[in-house]
């Protein structure tokens, strides 16, 4: 069965903190896709980052970074020298082609930056 | 490119009416859309799955003769809410795959919000 757990359901940090989003997920798929969106207050989901599981290699974009681990399931995501802007709900989500293809998301982890 | 477009963005409607939200592949073409339903504060649950010209696939729990979905073309895929009740007012979320590309590609749409008075 898939499945996406973000155990964190709310995190509040001060602006220019660092923050770790965790994501641990299950799946008996040798080929899956995990992603990271950011949905702000308008609802929107934003794309930020698609990992395929042929590759761990760590990824960096900006104040962003990404760990993935198939040793431990995990991928998780950090956010360097947060901003108010950041606020927002972040999911985690699961796909593979043995299901289709569907999205598995995780409950999403509410951040909050207090300026 | 890869835009996904929903209309209307949010709608209000009166209990006991039908409401029906458009999702289109903007710049490309869609083999498969996906519609997804979001309570406050909780995650996106699937809804149902559409492949243009056949008839729709529902996830366990949700009525099909409820949520009436149409793929007829390759950009354009409808959600129906039929007999909207309160509790069905929720965030809809769609989203598409491409009809060429990678399997795992999917583009989101920015959502209808549905209240139903």
């Amino acid at each position: 069965a898939q499945k996406v757990t973000q155990a964190q359901t709310e995190i509040s940090v001060v602006e220019k903190e660092d923050v770790t989003l965790d994501c641990v997920y299950e799946t008996r798929d040798t080929t899956y896709y995990l992603f990271w969106y950011k949905q702000p207050p308008s609802g929107e989901l934003v794309f930020l980052i698609r990992r395929n599981s042929f590759d761990e290699q760590n990824e960096i974009s900006g104040r962003y970074s990404w760990n993935f681990q198939k040793s431990t399931s995990s991928f998780n995501f950090t956010i360097t020298a947060s901003q108010v802007v950041d606020s927002a709900v972040y999911f985690c989500a699961l796909s593979g082609p043995n299901t289709g293809n569907q999205f598995y998301f995780g409950t999403g982890t509410s951040l909050t930056v207090i300026p | 490119g890869a835009v996904v477009s929903q209309h209307p963005s949010w709608v209000i409607c009166k209990s006991g009416t039908s409401v029906k939200i458009e999702c289109r592949s903007l710049d490309f073409q869609a083999t498969t859309m996906f519609w997804y339903r979001q309570f406050p504060k909780q995650s996106l649950m699937l809804m149902a799955t559409s492949n243009e010209g056949s008839k729709a696939t529902y996830e366990q729990g949700v009525e099909k003769d409820k949520f009436l979905i149409n793929h007829a073309s390759l950009t354009l895929s409808t959600l129906t809410v039929t007999s909207a009740h309160p509790e069905d007012s929720s965030f809809y979320i769609c989203s598409a795959r491409p009809h060429r590309g990678g399997t795992y590609e999917q583009y989101f749409g920015p959502g209808t919000r549905l209240t139903v008075t």
